[in-house]
């Protein structure tokens, strides 16, 4: 498998426009994670999806956020507008089934996010 | 709501040294924990994971960790680093309820020293 696959990987942009993250989780797997990593706050969990459906949003920082997934195989994060102090490095994981034990979150390589 | 400390920012450990790194967490019931590995502009690899039975875990990159319930403790260890393990560790527990929702230290970022 690919492993999760985040686009793009690297984005720069200037305050006000609009930004759109993309990610495909593993197949098979029936969650999905949406992070933001920063130097202040660390890795915090933003959203995560089961089966397509969110199930919590708490951590979406403001209503300028927003992620769906309109199938399995794909996610997005927007921002908009966007402002200098969402730069950080967004993350997608993606879990198989929290039935299983054993499991757990796998990460993709996240998208660096420049606001200018 | 659980946490984590990772009581140590930056550590500096000379190749072919020992190293522990610390974790400590806040839970009322028995977590689940996790250390996690991120090299520069990678995502995150998960080294290990502890859910319950023995306290003394092993995953991969010659990496281990203790779980000590009496001191709220997950630390890393490995016997002799390398420097290819220059890296950002993270720290992290999920509640019993599911991992769907972990909750990480602030990492602690290691500088192996020729």
């Amino acid at each position: 498998d690919a492993g999760v696959i985040q686009s793009p990987r690297h984005e720069v942009t200037e305050m006000g426009q609009e930004v759109t993250l993309r990610c495909k989780p593993i197949s098979g797997h029936d969650y999905l994670f949406w992070y933001r990593q920063t130097m202040m706050r660390g890795l915090e969990l933003l959203i995560y999806f089961n089966n397509n459906v969110p199930i919590d949003d708490s951590g979406m920082p403001e209503d300028r956020f927003s992620a769906k997934m309109p199938n399995a195989s794909f996610s997005t994060l927007k921002i908009q507008p966007s402002e200098p102090r969402d730069s950080a490095v967004y993350f997608c994981a993606s879990l198989q089934d929290v039935a299983t034990l054993t499991d757990t979150q796998y990460f993709g390589p996240g998208t660096r996010l420049t606001v200018l | 709501a659980q946490s984590v400390t990772q009581p140590d920012i930056h550590i500096t450990v000379s190749e072919g040294a020992s190293l522990e790194l610390r974790c400590n967490y806040s839970y009322g019931a028995t977590p689940y924990l996790f250390w996690y590995v991120q090299s520069p502009g990678q995502g995150l690899q998960l080294l290990l994971k502890y859910f319950s039975g023995d306290t003394l875990v092993q995953g991969i990159k010659g990496f281990e960790a203790e779980f000590k319930r009496s001191q709220s403790s997950f630390n890393l260890r490995k016997p002799s680093v390398h420097w290819s393990d220059a890296a950002e560790y993270f720290c992290a527990v999920g509640a019993n309820t599911g991992f769907q929702k972990l909750v990480f230290g602030t990492g602690t970022r290691l500088l192996v020293s020729p």
